[in-house]
């Protein structure tokens, strides 16, 4: 079964720094990766997923970038952070279930404030 | 897909009632959905599946329909439980893209 490490679990940043999150995955190889966001009560928005190394397509147009550098790894940066970027930030992988479907499997999730 | 920029609506039910939580998707051409439940502060589960041909699908105390003429799916909980606290999101896909979410749906469990 797959595995996703998300760290830092919790962040408080101020309006301007850099951000980044890391996400990496154990127990399977050449995995989809994808970044949501939900903020605090509402939905998840989808940011940013990848097919395979060095590929990312970015759903939402916004001051966040994501890279994936190894296979297992999918990390989301900002150059400079705002307001409307808290929230909490989920990394997934997504596979096949037994029965031929389709699961998306979801991390810990990291908790974004920023001040 | 829904619009991901709304609060949650909620459903308050009383313990060892039957929920019903209901997801409206936009796409036809979306041919498998998942439900997931939230936990305040952890990632979506994975609670039951269900793929365009079926109608209905049922796994533990949990029962999916599907209309996918009116575009319509619902989750059906039995006997809900205070466990069963949570958000519960619908997800629909197409092919190999990703999952659409939908916004989500709080339901409260009144002991």
């Amino acid at each position: 079964s797959q595995t996703i490490h998300q760290w830092p679990a919790t962040l408080v940043q101020p309006v301007g720094s850099p951000l980044s999150l890391e996400c990496t995955v154990e127990g399977t190889s050449n995995p989809n990766l994808y970044w949501y966001r939900q903020a605090a009560g509402r939905g998840l928005q989808l940011l940013f997923y990848s097919v395979g190394i060095g590929q990312i397509s970015s759903e939402v147009p916004q001051n966040l970038s994501a890279s994936r550098p190894q296979d297992r790894q999918f990390i989301l940066s900002s150059k400079k952070l705002l307001l409307s970027d808290s929230g909490f930030y989920l990394c997934a992988t997504a596979g096949r279930t037994g029965t031929s479907g389709y699961e998306q499997y979801f991390g810990p999730g990291t908790r974004l404030t920023v001040t | 897909g829904e619009s991901v920029g709304l609060h949650l609506p909620t459903l308050s039910v009383q313990e060892g009632d039957n929920s019903i939580i209901n997801c409206a998707y936009s796409n036809s051409a979306s041919d498998y959905f998942i439900w997931y439940k939230q936990e305040s502060g952890k990632g979506p589960q994975f609670i039951i599946d269900i793929r365009s041909n079926m109608d209905k699908r049922q796994g533990q105390r949990v029962t999916v329909l599907l209309n996918k003429t009116v575009k319509h799916l619902s989750l059906q909980i039995a006997a809900t439980q205070p466990g069963d606290s949570a958000v519960y999101f619908c997800a629909e896909n197409w092919g190999n893209t990703p999952l659409v979410f939908g916004k989500g749906t709080r339901l409260s469990v009144i002991a």
